[in-house]
């Protein structure tokens, strides 16, 4: 089956920090690839996503590129602030005949000290 | 503009009773999820739909019953709580079409199971 296995927190860094999350995944098919970010008392967001092997999604300063080889999808960010405190979710989207369905990692807390 | 709410947003019930969480999405999309939030579990998929009356088991179904009758609403009842059921429940959205996969989420709802 599908599943995400993405590195344990809590991750806690000083402002202007480089933060790097590790996902890899297990799938059949060509996945889609996502980062979700979810806020204190907030659902889940989506943060970026890649839809094939060797894209890159970028948003608010994030990245991740999709790496087939290895299958992973690490998200990094270059400086980091308080704001970004939060639990990112690395997922993968299977299209099936009963629709899409997307399969969660862990979550990986972030806290990121002034 | 009022996307995708949830009620109640929080709900302390105890063993044996059934509780209903509601769902209800203004943008008439055609999947709609349902999803626990345990810690150290992540997010784990108990119900997806592809259109009204049409559902479909997730990863961790059992206890639980949807049902869809308009394309807006997908109501989830635990016919008879357990303490294992305590969690924090999001509905989610989204429109069907491959590699668009972003999930639009409620922002949860608490429930505590005494």
């Amino acid at each position: 089956g599908n599943s995400v296995t993405q590195m344990e927190g809590p991750v806690t860094l000083s402002e202007e920090a480089f933060l790097t999350i590790n996902c890899t995944y297990t799938a059949t098919g060509y996945p889609s690839l996502f980062w979700y970010v979810q806020y204190p008392g907030e659902g889940l967001q989506l943060l970026l996503k890649a839809t094939k092997a060797d894209d890159k999604g970028s948003n608010k300063g994030f990245e991740a590129t999709y790496r087939k080889e290895t299958t992973s999808f690490h998200l990094e960010k270059g400086s980091v602030q308080v704001s970004d405190s939060a639990v990112y979710f690395c997922a993968l989207m299977t299209v099936g005949a009963a629709g899409n369905k997307l399969t969660f990692g862990g979550g990986t807390r972030v806290l990121v000290k002034p | 503009d009022a996307g995708i709410t949830q009620s109640p947003r929080y709900k302390i019930t105890e063993t044996g009773r059934q509780v209903t969480l509601m769902c209800h999405q203004t943008w008439s999309h055609s999947y709609m999820f349902w999803y626990r939030q345990d810690l150290g579990h992540g997010l784990r998929l108990i119900y997806y739909s592809a259109a009204a009356d049409i559902t479909d088991k997730g990863e961790v179904p059992d206890g639980y019953v949807v049902s869809r009758s308009k394309t807006e609403n997908f109501p989830l009842t635990l016919e008879s709580a357990t303490r294992s059921q305590t969690s924090v429940y999001f509905c989610a959205s989204s429109s069907p079409g491959r590699g668009t996969g972003e999930l639009f989420f409620g922002e949860g709802s608490r429930l505590t199971v005494l």
